[in-house]
């Protein structure tokens, strides 16, 4: 049972350009959502979140839309850099101050000069 | 200000044997997960610690693995008799003690290989 889907496992953009990353989800009880890039044999790094009291959160080149009654959110940076170039996670968390988190299977993007 | 800690990065072991992964979380944290990611997939809940307590072990296999977070020294993932299927790389994470933050960092991880 997939709760958070990220259906396009990869995307391609030219440098300069935006990057948009999808992510879906079923439990209507999760109320924060995060991002998180991972490189190869790292980690995953936080990105940035979004609580579902609001719609959008912005950082810099990353904004993260939230659209609850679609149940989706989506990562957007602009413009877009090589060093950019990773695995996105999505992630959603429910209920309490520091909860498990539940992820999707990752978007690879590939930002090309 | 160190980040989280893992070790050993990569760990091969036998059918049969135990693996021990060690997590030492951020200074100041007091949250510690883990996660297990299988190749080519998302990663998924284990189980969630705080000092001397087992939060949340939803996520982990009913038999042959367990968790524990001393009050002194690092959070321990231990895997009784391994099996091939075990082979993963496993992340630790930690988060501090607040009321608003949820954000969860993430160590390295270790490298599972069970030949």
């Amino acid at each position: 049972d997939q709760q958070v889907k990220q259906n396009s496992p990869s995307l391609s953009v030219q440098e300069g350009r935006i990057s948009i990353l999808n992510c879906d989800y079923t439990n209507s009880m999760f109320d924060y959502f995060l991002w998180y890039k991972k490189y190869p044999a790292e980690g995953p790094t936080f990105l940035i979140s979004i609580s579902s009291i609001k719609d959008k959160n912005e950082d810099g080149r990353f904004t993260v839309f939230l659209n609850k009654s679609a149940k989706h959110l989506s990562l957007h940076i602009v413009p877009s850099q090589p060093g950019d170039s990773a695995v996105y996670f999505c992630a959603a968390s429910g209920g309490g101050t520091a909860s498990k988190l539940t992820f999707g299977t990752g978007t690879r993007l590939q930002v090309t000069l | 200000n160190a980040g989280v800690m893992q070790n050993p990065r990569h760990l091969v072991r036998r059918r049969g044997q135990e693996a021990r992964l060690r997590c030492s979380p951020m200074k100041g944290h007091s949250h510690v997960y883990w996660y297990r990611q299988l190749p080519e997939e998302g990663l998924k809940f284990m189980v969630y610690l705080q000092k001397e307590n087992i939060i949340d072990e939803s996520g982990m296999p009913k038999e042959r693995f367990s968790a524990e977070f001393p009050k002194e020294g690092p959070s321990i993932l231990r895997i009784q008799q391994v099996v091939r299927g075990d082979s993963a790389a496993y992340f630790c994470a930690s988060s501090p003690l607040t009321d608003s933050l949820y954000e969860q960092y993430f160590g390295p991880g270790t490298r599972l290989t069970v030949t």
